[in-house]
């Protein structure tokens, strides 16, 4: 199946830095790239996701890469708050079924 | 109000007790999963559905399993749970039959068998 891997595990940043999480992942099937963020105690939520005919993707201060040659993909997160810090999930999908990343822990110090 | 609902939020039980864990959602969506969530190892998925009566094994399916008999409810059934087994389960729907539309989760049932 799938292999994901995520880097890094942990993630510490200053307030207004930027941080990036990188995923590269196996299966060249794999189309659909979700990002979810989890905040302690909460459930995982999009926060942003890309397919495999769009090499980058932006939404505000988030934006996503896509490079299917070298089967990675990262999430850029800029101008970091403290209600950016969580745990943030990658994720491909090669035919119905998801595999995530381990996860990142993002620590944004005020 | 859209949403996933996942009964209950938190179970100890005790080895080779058969438990069932709900979950339900409202949003007409096609596609339903299982995920199991262990420290250091993500999300890992254990049963999905495209549709009614329609199952698939995910990644790590042992010990598990699952039913759709109704488009929104789709039940994760441990018939004799084991230690190995104690994790933070979330149900989540997405609205294709394709697993590339957005997941809306449930709040998590953490589970404890000693």
């Amino acid at each position: 199946g799938e292999n994901v891997e995520q880097h890094p595990s942990t993630l510490s940043v200053q307030e207004g830095d930027s941080a990036v999480i990188k995923c590269t992942y196996s299966d060249s099937a794999s189309n659909y790239f979700p990002w979810y963020k989890q905040e302690l105690g909460k459930r995982p939520q999009l926060i942003i996701d890309i397919r495999s005919n769009v090499g980058e993707k932006k939404d505000q201060r988030i934006a996503v890469t896509l490079n299917k040659t070298a089967k990675h993909f990262s999430l850029h997160i800029t101008e970091t708050q403290p209600e950016d810090s969580a745990v943030y999930f990658c994720a491909a999908t090669p035919s119905n079924q998801f595999y995530f990343g381990t996860g990142t822990s993002l620590t944004v110090i005020p | 109000e859209a949403q996933v609902t996942q009964n209950p939020r938190y179970l100890i039980t005790v080895t080779g007790k058969k438990l069932t864990v709900t979950c339900s959602q409202n949003m007409n969506h096609e596609y339903m999963s299982w995920y199991r969530q262990d420290p250091g190892l993500g999300l890992r998925q254990i049963y999905y559905s495209m549709n009614v009566e329609v199952t698939d094994k995910g990644d790590v399916p042992e010990g598990y399993k699952v039913s759709r008999k109704e488009k929104r409810n789709f039940p994760l059934i441990l018939e004799s749970p084991s230690p190995n087994q104690t994790s933070l389960y979330f149900c989540a729907s997405s609205l294709s039959t394709g697993a590339t539309y957005e997941q809306y989760f449930g709040p998590g049932t953490r589970l404890t068998v000693t």
